[in-house]
């Protein structure tokens, strides 16, 4: 059974900070996995979707890596924002489409 | 805004009520799903459906039944419901089943309180 876990659980960095978040997973044989980020008690915005063949991908101040193989992706984002606080999550989606989600890094940045 | 719409945002019901959540997405997407988000826990998969075809039952009690009438359209039908049951409901959509290449787009979800 897949499992993803995400490390660390909370993260605080005062503002222009470059985040890092990290994502493991068990079993290598996704499809794709997919960044995610959730405000408090709202819904999940997509923020990066990556296909199993591809090792990066990148839009505005994210970078999300993946490297299959060792079961890991990590998410970049470069000079931090109070705006960037929230609950981000990585899910793998297996060769059905359904995801398995992480429990989320709760990232604050102080202005 | 990302095209898949859930109402109510909030539901507030006691242990003997019946209630339906409600999800439309206007992405021309075939796959529907359910998830159910508890406090300090990971997102947990409830139901998938493609093309109206329920797929997956992830081992979800019976008194959380799902109606999928169209490809567009996704219900939650909540009937005694216990107050362990309270949590953030998530409705996602993505392009089809069976092809992991697809993106999932999440609605706002529904906060549901069982009193």
């Amino acid at each position: 059974k897949q499992e993803v876990t995400q490390i660390p659980a909370a993260l605080s960095v005062p503002e222009g900070e470059n985040l890092v978040l990290n994502c493991s997973f068990t079993d290598s044989a996704i499809y794709n996995l997919q960044w995610f980020r959730q405000d408090p008690g709202k819904g999940l915005t997509s923020l990066l979707l990556i296909q199993s063949s591809q090792r990066e991908q990148t839009s505005g101040r994210l970078n999300a890596s993946l490297d299959k193989s060792s079961g890991r992706s990590t998410l970049y984002i470069a000079a931090s924002q109070p705006g960037d606080s929230a609950t981000y999550l990585c899910a793998v989606a297996d060769s059905w489409g359904k995801f398995q989600f992480g429990a989320g890094t709760q990232v604050v940045v102080t202005p | 805004e990302t095209g898949v719409t859930q109402t109510p945002r909030h539901l507030v019901m006691g242990m003997t009520n019946k209630k339906s959540l409600k999800c439309e997405q206007h992405l021309g997407h075939n796959a529907m799903y359910w998830y159910k988000q508890s406090a300090k826990k990971p997102l947990e998969l409830m139901f998938v459906y493609s093309l109206e075809e329920r797929v997956e039952n992830n081992s979800v009690p019976s008194r959380f039944s799902p109606e999928c009438p169209n490809s567009s359209h996704l219900f939650l039908h909540l009937h005694t419901l216990q107050p362990e049951d309270s949590a953030l409901y998530l409705c996602a959509s993505s392009q089809e089943i069976g092809r992991g290449h697809t993106e999932a787009f999440f609605g706002q979800g529904t906060r549901l309180t069982v009193v």
